[in-house]
């Protein structure tokens, strides 16, 4: 199977502007996970995806959103770009199929986006 | 709060030697633990999961460990190699479909 698949993998862009990532998880996979990664916070979670349904969103503020479509694949958005949010942003699919079941997450190689 | 604290930023380790990591979490009741490595400009890749009613679990070099009591998880790589040199991420599963990662830990093993 191919693995999950990230879209741009580089973008700079410039305060003030919008940014859409795009994220394709592994086939099967219908649970899609988004977190963003710089040096001084770590691996962040952004908000989670299950069947085109936002099940849980992280502490960030709104400019940071996403959505998921019916072949499961992620794209998520953020408007009015701040110099902080130069990161890794990460995209992670999981064959999850039910709150108890086996989570392992599968992730992307990120698309790394610098806001100048 | 709620908190995740792995133990230090770096380990510096001899090849053949046995890594230790560790994974401490406060406020939280996680239904299973997992760790993942990291390389550098990749995405992290898993490693091993275990349960709250595991104690243990191996695969390969690597043992993982889990006490709720005490609220940490261990991580072993026995017979370390460069190769295992990575940074190593503990993760916890929360519920409500969300995962919480600790800062990471460095590993460098020389030869």
């Amino acid at each position: 199977k191919a693995g999950v698949t990230q879209t741009p993998r580089y973008l700079i862009k410039t305060r003030g502007q919008q940014v859409t990532l795009s994220c394709s998880p592994i086939s099967g996979h219908r649970s899609v996970s988004w977190y963003q990664q710089t040096p001084g916070q770590g691996l962040q979670f952004l908000f989670e995806y299950f069947s085109e349904t936002q099940r849980n969103k992280g502490n960030f503020p709104g400019r940071f959103s996403g959505r998921q479509f019916s072949n499961s694949r992620s794209e998520m958005n953020v408007s009015t770009l701040e110099l902080g949010d130069s990161a890794l942003y990460l995209c992670a699919s999981s064959p999850q199929k039910g709150q108890g079941a086996h989570n392992e997450q599968f992730f992307g190689p990120g698309t790394r986006l610098t806001v100048l | 709060s709620q908190k995740i604290e792995q133990n230090s930023e770096a380990l510096n380790i001899q090849e053949g030697k046995t890594a230790t990591l560790t994974c401490n979490y406060t406020n939280y009741s996680p239904a299973y633990l997992q760790w993942y490595r990291q390389d550098p400009g990749r995405g992290p890749v898993f490693l091993l999961l275990i349960r709250e009613n595991e104690k243990e679990k191996r695969k390969e070099r690597l043992k993982v460990t889990f006490d709720t009591t005490l609220k940490q998880s261990l991580f072993h790589i026995t017979a370390s190699q460069p190769a295992d040199s990575a940074t190593y991420l503990c993760a916890l599963h929360t519920g409500g479909f969300k995962t919480i990662f600790g800062a990471g830990t460095r590993l460098f093993v020389k030869a």
